[in-house]
């Protein structure tokens, strides 16, 4: 039963562009939501993070939005460049517990 | 300085045997977790530790069983090996105030055989 649910497994942008990241959730309860960046053979490393009560957050070329009455949430990379080629997770807070989603694999063209 | 560190990186054994996994963290935090990622890529919680006391306890077989010496401290130990526990085991950890905030170390890839 999985509460966090990334569609795209795969999104392909050229250097310079925007890479736009989906996630979709269910469960209401959820408290906070983030986005892991993970690099082969490496453990996922925290990116950016939005609480269920706030619509948008800002960090340097990283913004994510959230749209609570549609349980979805966004990440938003700009200008993409070549090192954020990885597989980003989406997850979701619950009480010390993170879901996550099956993750989306990112490659950026030069 | 590895804030997060697991050992070993790689596990290979036989099925039936006992193994452990070991998990270090240098963060301050007093809250530990083990996440296992399997052949679907799917991260899922297993087990999380605050303050050496066990707070969540999925549904994990029970031939897994955490232990934490201290807050620094989690380790996995796994009995009877059996080939389904083939997977990307995780370690993380984060402070009490910022639980969804999570650091996670380069994981540990066991294989049964």
């Amino acid at each position: 039963d999985q509460q966090v649910k990334q569609n795209s497994p795969s999104l392909s942008v050229q250097e310079g562009r925007i890479s736009i990241l989906n996630c979709d959730y269910t469960n209401s309860m959820f408290d906070y939501f983030l986005w892991y960046k993970k690099y082969p053979a490496e453990g996922p490393t925290f990116l950016i993070s939005i609480s269920s009560i706030k619509d948008k957050n800002e960090d340097g070329r990283f913004t994510v939005f959230l749209n609570k009455s549609a349980k979805h949430l966004s990440l938003h990379i700009v200008p993409s460049q070549p090192g954020d080629s990885a597989v980003y997770f989406c997850a979701a807070s619950e009480n010390y517990k993170l879901s996550f989603g099956a993750g989306t694999t990112v490659t950026v063209r030069a | 300085d590895t804030a997060v560190s697991q050992t070993p990186k790689y596990l290979v054994t036989q099925m039936g045997n006992d193994k452990s996994i070991k998990c270090e963290q240098n963060l301050g935090h007093d809250t530990m977790y083990w996440y296992k990622q399997d052949s679907k890529k799917f991260l899922k919680i297993m087990f999380s530790y605050n303050n050496k006391e066990l707070i969540i306890n999925e549904t994990v077989p029970n031939r897994f069983s955490p232990k934490s010496p201290d807050k620094a401290h989690l380790n996995l130990h796994i009995n009877s090996l059996e080939l389904g526990d083939s997977a990307v085991y995780f370690c993380a950890s984060s402070s009490r105030t910022t639980t969804y905030e999570q650091y996670f170390g380069p994981g540990t890839r066991l294989t049964v055989t």
